[in-house]
């Protein structure tokens, strides 16, 4: 079974510019989740979708932005980028049975603002 | 306001030693906890979890311990080996997911 893919792995963008993130999930897993992690913050939850629809939302700006396609691909969007916008970003996806959960995570996309 | 926390920054442990990694966390609501696991230039991995309706689970080699009265969470890891060396944290949940910041482990030889 392939792993969570994320794409692309390294971005450098300028401030003020908008990105745009993809993630694909395991096959079968319908919930995708985008956390940031950086060296001051560590790991930040950012939303997670679930069959097309954002189901949580973390402490972000409104700059921060997600979707999901029906093929449970996510896309994470990020305007007006500013220089404390570089982080690691990741996604995990998601499946749960009953108690049994299991989560993975991708590689993570890392973007640098200059 | 709420936090997750963890006590100590870094543990060292020789092999085959247990492990014992601790978190704090204030969110009274919390009813889902992650532990996670994440190595030097990789994303986390998924440990174990444990839902609020309990107060101990166990996997392969980890335990998990949830004590809600003084909310303290942690993670037992026995046996342990050159290979779980990485950085633990853990996760709480209730609407949203918060992590600790994040403890150290290094496993001597």
């Amino acid at each position: 079974k392939a792993g969570v893919t994320q794409t692309p792995r390294y971005l450098i963008k300028t401030r003020g510019q908008q990105v745009t993130l993809s993630c694909s999930p395991i096959s079968g897993h319908r919930s995708v989740s985008w956390y940031q992690q950086t060296p001051g913050q560590g790991l930040q939850f950012l939303f997670e979708y679930f069959s097309e629809t954002q189901r949580n939302k973390g402490n972000f700006p409104g700059r921060f932005s997600g979707r999901q396609f029906s093929n449970s691909r996510s896309e994470m969007n990020v305007s007006t980028l500013e220089l404390g916008d570089s982080a690691l970003y990741l996604c995990a996806s998601s499946f749960q049975t009953g108690n049994d959960y299991e989560q993975y995570f991708g590689p993570g996309t890392r973007l640098t603002v200059t | 306001g709420e936090s997750v926390g963890l006590h100590l920054p870094t543990l060292s442990v020789q092999e085959g030693d247990n492990s014992i990694i601790n978190c704090a966390y204030s969110n009274s609501a919390s009813d889902y906890f992650i532990w996670y696991k994440q190595e030097s230039g990789k994303g986390p991995q998924f440990i174990i979890d444990i839902r609020s309706n309990m107060d101990k689970r166990q996997g392969q080699r980890v335990t998990v311990l949830l004590n809600k009265t003084v909310k303290h969470l942690s993670l037992q890891i026995a046996a342990t080996q050159p290979g779980d060396s990485a950085v633990y944290f853990c996760a709480e949940s209730h609407n949203d997911m918060r992590f600790g910041a994040g403890t150290r482990l290094t496993v001597k030889p």
